[in-house]
């Protein structure tokens, strides 16, 4: 069965600083990765997604992610943190395309701290 | 860009009423999804929709029923609201097949509290 883990529910950084937010999952087939984010009161947006290809994968607002299939992770990474990074933060994962079975995890909300 | 529009951003409903969540997606999406978002647990799926008149239970379903009577719009009901039914509950649709790669494209959300 596919799962997904985020480690740590909150994560601190201070402006300018590395962003790094945890996502592993496990699943028997290669999957489909997504990171979404959401800003308060707002719904979810993509910020990158890995489907086939390259493992590095560059999204929006300077963010990417790397597909490492040995550590069954998908981390993503921002070098300096800027205030309007704060938000919560989802990784998702399914095994193909044209499927309604995404599992979410539990998600990360980003503080920046100035 | 695709817009999936949820008709009411913040409801406050009595216990025992009847609810109704809309949503209206514009992008000929085949696959329409209710997810409910509480802290702590992510985002849970109540029922999905991959056809007009087609539904699919997701992993909570219990207490909530949808309709799909045109491809554009999927509403999720709740027959009869409970307090533990107070949440965020989210649209999301996507295309099937072909090319795509899956991605869920969300509404802002529907913020319910059932006093």
């Amino acid at each position: 069965a596919q799962s997904v883990t985020q480690l740590g529910s909150h994560v601190s950084v201070s402006e300018g600083a590395l962003v790094l937010l945890r996502c592993n999952y496990s699943s028997s087939v290669p999957p489909y990765l997504f990171w979404y984010v959401q800003y308060p009161n707002q719904g979810l947006q993509l910020l990158l997604k890995y489907t086939t290809g390259a493992t590095l994968v560059k999204g929006i607002n300077g963010f990417e992610a790397e597909f490492k299939k040995s550590e069954t992770s998908f981390h993503l990474t921002k070098p300096s943190a800027h205030m309007s990074d704060a938000a919560e933060y989802f990784c998702a994962v399914t095994l193909t395309s044209g499927t309604y079975k995404y599992i979410f995890g539990t998600g990360t909300r980003l503080k920046v701290l100035a | 860009d695709v817009k999936v529009t949820q008709s009411s951003r913040y409801l406050v409903k009595r216990t025992g009423e009847k609810v109704f969540l809309e949503c209206v997606q514009d992008m000929d999406h085949e696959n329409m999804f209710w997810y409910r978002q509480d802290p702590g647990l992510g985002l849970r799926l109540i029922y999905f929709s991959y056809d007009v008149k087609m539904k699919e239970k997701g992993d909570i379903p219990e207490g909530y029923s949808v309709s799909r009577e045109k491809k554009e719009r999927f509403s999720l009901i709740l027959e009869s609201a409970s307090t533990n039914q107070t949440s965020m509950y989210l649209c999301a649709s996507s295309l099937i097949g072909g090319m795509n790669t899956g991605e869920l494209f969300f509404g802002e959300g529907s913020r319910l509290t059932v006093l």
